[in-house]
């Protein structure tokens, strides 16, 4: 099965501070993409960062990186310096490609708030 | 660039009733669209694939009858709720697949809200 899980329901972080959300994944392709999507309280799905699979440099976005584990099946999101702005849910995701069609996987998400 | 609306993104009707959502691409084509469907406090659930001149593809338990999906053109995809029901009331979602990318990224819509009285 393919498939996101995101263990961490909830999580808060002080203004300032960092912060890491846990995604791992499950798939049997080899090459794939990964993404972090925000949505705040506007419901406006934001896309914050995306990683290839077949790269091996982690991606970064400004206050935004990822530790992109392969062999694990690990992309966990390190938000650095959080702002009140950043309180919203997170998705992790990935394209699954199956007969000849994309489709993003989500995992059921990361309530986020940053504290002042 | 890449900007994706829904319309109307609120809407309230009486059980029985039929709803249609527009989802449009702004400034890009988009051969397929997607729409999700997400319940209070958890996460999007894809619905169907739409693609621009054919019939949609559903997820498995999503009813086709139901759910009527419309892809007239390579800017336009419609959602129809047909016999709404209150259990149908939830936060519907779109996407738009832009094309030419290295990859084919959606860009999403502001959702609608539809409550079925």
């Amino acid at each position: 099965a393919q498939t996101v899980t995101q263990s961490q329901p909830e999580m808060s972080v002080q203004e300032a501070e960092t912060v890491t959300l846990s995604c791992t994944y499950d798939t049997s392709e080899s090459n794939y993409y990964l993404f972090w999507y925000k949505q705040p309280p506007s419901r406006q799905m934001i896309l914050v960062i995306r990683q290839e699979a077949y790269k091996q440099q982690n991606a970064t976005e400004n206050r935004f990186s990822v530790n992109f584990q392969k062999a694990a099946k690990s992309f966990s999101l390190k938000i650095s310096d959080s702002q009140l702005g950043d309180t919203a849910m997170y998705f992790c995701a990935f394209i699954l490609t199956q007969g000849g069609s994309e489709k993003l996987v989500f995992g059921k998400g990361t309530k986020l708030t940053v504290n002042p | 660039g890449a900007v994706v609306s829904q319309h109307p993104s609120r809407v309230i009707c009486k059980s029985g009733t039929s709803v249609k959502i527009e989802c449009r691409s702004l400034d890009f084509q988009a051969t397929t669209m997607f729409w999700y469907r997400q319940f209070p406090k958890q996460s999007l659930m894809l619905m169907a694939t739409s693609n621009e001149g054919s019939k949609a593809t559903y997820e498995q338990g999503v009813e086709k009858d139901k759910f009527l999906i419309n892809h007239a053109s390579l800017t336009l995809s419609t959602l129809t709720v047909t016999s709404a029901h209150p259990e149908d009331s939830s936060f519907y979602i779109c996407s738009a697949r832009r094309t030419g990318l290295a990859y084919n990224e959606q860009f999403f819509g502001p959702g609608t809200r539809l409550t079925v009285l």
